[in-house]
């Protein structure tokens, strides 16, 4: 059974530092590309990351570009989100994916001071 | 960055009645990389349709999806109880992927 399990969220006042911990099991995580999502409080979805399956490819939504650094660890089957200069607008549940087929069931991030 | 307007906002049907719901991009999704998620509060989105018009494995056949290009329809018949939630449209096509801003499909 394919598995997400997201960690790392919590309270951090602005401009503080996060990061967030995506373990999975039950498939071959370097085989498959995977995302970071994340969806503020009473709003809808927001896609902010990707990463390929080797690595080599990361992409960024603007409102992160230069902020959010989004990584992966083969080994130890697991994606990583290291978030810096977080803003009170950052504020939201995030979610991993393993494409769009499976997702985690998230981990809450606050700003605020 | 391809824009997904999905419409209309909020869908309000009985149960048995069938559901349509519109998603249009601003370009063209390349490969018809759609993919259409239900939510319900408090719970992770659960993938319905990718590539336009597929289901996901365990999806009831009343849901189907339809389109291409940039004119896409999510189509659910005969609604059940448990069908009714928010739907999003989100394009994978493209190097920065994009959701829609959803449709709430409520009890009338």
């Amino acid at each position: 059974e394919v598995q997400l399990v997201e960690s790392g969220g919590g309270l951090v006042q602005p401009g503080g530092s996060l990061r967030l911990s995506c373990s999975t099991s039950g498939f071959t995580f370097s085989s498959y590309e995977m995302n970071w999502v994340r969806q503020a409080p009473g709003k809808g979805l927001e896609w902010i990351s990707y990463i390929n399956s080797r690595g080599n490819a990361i992409y960024y939504a603007d409102s992160v570009k230069g902020r959010f650094t989004m990584s992966r660890d083969d080994p130890k089957n697991s994606l990583f989100l290291q978030m810096d200069s977080l803003r009170v607008e950052d504020t939201a549940v995030y979610y991993c994916t393993r494409g769009v087929a499976n997702w985690g069931q998230g981990t809450l991030v606050i700003v605020s001071s | 960055e391809i824009v997904l307007t999905q419409f209309p906002g909020t869908l309000s049907l009985s149960p048995g009645e069938k559901a349509s719901l519109s998603c249009r991009a601003s370009q063209s999704i390349v490969s018809n990389n759609l993919a259409w998620f239900q939510q319900k509060p408090g719970q992770a989105p659960r993938l319905l349709i990718f590539s336009a018009s597929t289901r996901a494995t365990g999806i009831p056949d009343r849901f189907s999806g339809s389109g291409s290009g940039t004119e896409f329809t999510l189509t659910i018949n005969t609604l059940e109880p448990e069908d009714f939630a928010m739907y999003y449209c989100h394009n994978y096509g493209s190097s920065i992927r994009t959701f829609g801003q959803g449709t709430q499909v409520e009890i009338k």
